[in-house]
């Protein structure tokens, strides 16, 4: 079957740096995409792996590794702003994103 | 970056009615929109995709009756709740694929609807 797993809530302090693990078993793969959903609002976009590596953009970060079905994002110097959920999607072999539970995120001061 | 709109952003209504919410694409063509529903505190729910031009593919458990999908052109796609019941009340985000790749889904603002 299908599967994203990653943890439930992840608390960090204001300046900081915090790594969010995924994992995934998809039915073919597509690529990895990781969301930020603050509540009460739609995700937002921040980032696309395909290939095996670490793709920076900012102060975030999304690392992926095929063969081990993992993926992480990597959030440096926090901000209170930071505080959302994160949300772990895997694209399988027909292009359909498979959703993890997401990971909420706390920062404190 | 891509934007996709949708309105209304909340509705209120009376148990029995129906209610439309359209999601658009704005500055892309989008051959392919999805349709979610998210409850409080829970992960993105897919109820629907929905190709330009035919008929949408709806998840297990999704009563397409209820929910009627059209995705009449390639910058719009409407989502009626039809007879909505307060079990219905939820967020429903559209989001739409870019038809020049594959890859990226862009996420509509979300509505919020309350169905009393």
């Amino acid at each position: 079957g299908q599967n994203i797993d990653q943890p439930t809530e992840m608390t960090a302090t204001e300046g900081a740096i915090v790594q969010i693990n995924c994992t995934y078993q998809t039915s073919g793969f597509n690529g990895l995409f990781w969301y930020q959903q603050h509540a009460g609002e739609a995700p937002t976009f921040l980032s696309y792996n395909v290939l095996d590596g670490l793709e920076e953009k900012g102060r975030f970060s999304s690392f992926l590794s095929r063969s081990k079905g993992y993926s992480y994002l990597l959030l440096k110097e926090l901000q209170m702003k930071d505080s959302a959920s994160y949300l772990c999607a895997s694209m399988d072999s027909n292009y359909q994103l498979i959703w993890g539970a997401g990971t909420k995120l706390i920062i404190k001061p | 970056g891509a934007v996709v709109s949708q309105h209304p952003s909340w509705v209120i209504c009376k148990s029995g009615t129906s209610v439309k919410i359209e999601c658009r694409s704005l500055d892309f063509q989008a051959t392919t929109m999805f349709w979610y529903r998210q409850f409080p505190k829970q992960s993105l729910m897919l109820m629907a995709t929905s190709n330009e031009g035919s008929k949408a593919t709806y998840e297990q458990g999704v009563e397409k009756d209820k929910f009627l999908i059209n995705h009449a052109s390639l910058t719009l796609s409407t989502l009626t709740v039809t007879s909505a019941h307060p079990e219905d009340s939820s967020f429903y985000i559209c989001s739409a694929r870019d038809g020049g790749t594959q890859e990226t889904q862009y996420f509509g603002p979300g509505t919020r609807l309350l169905v009393l």
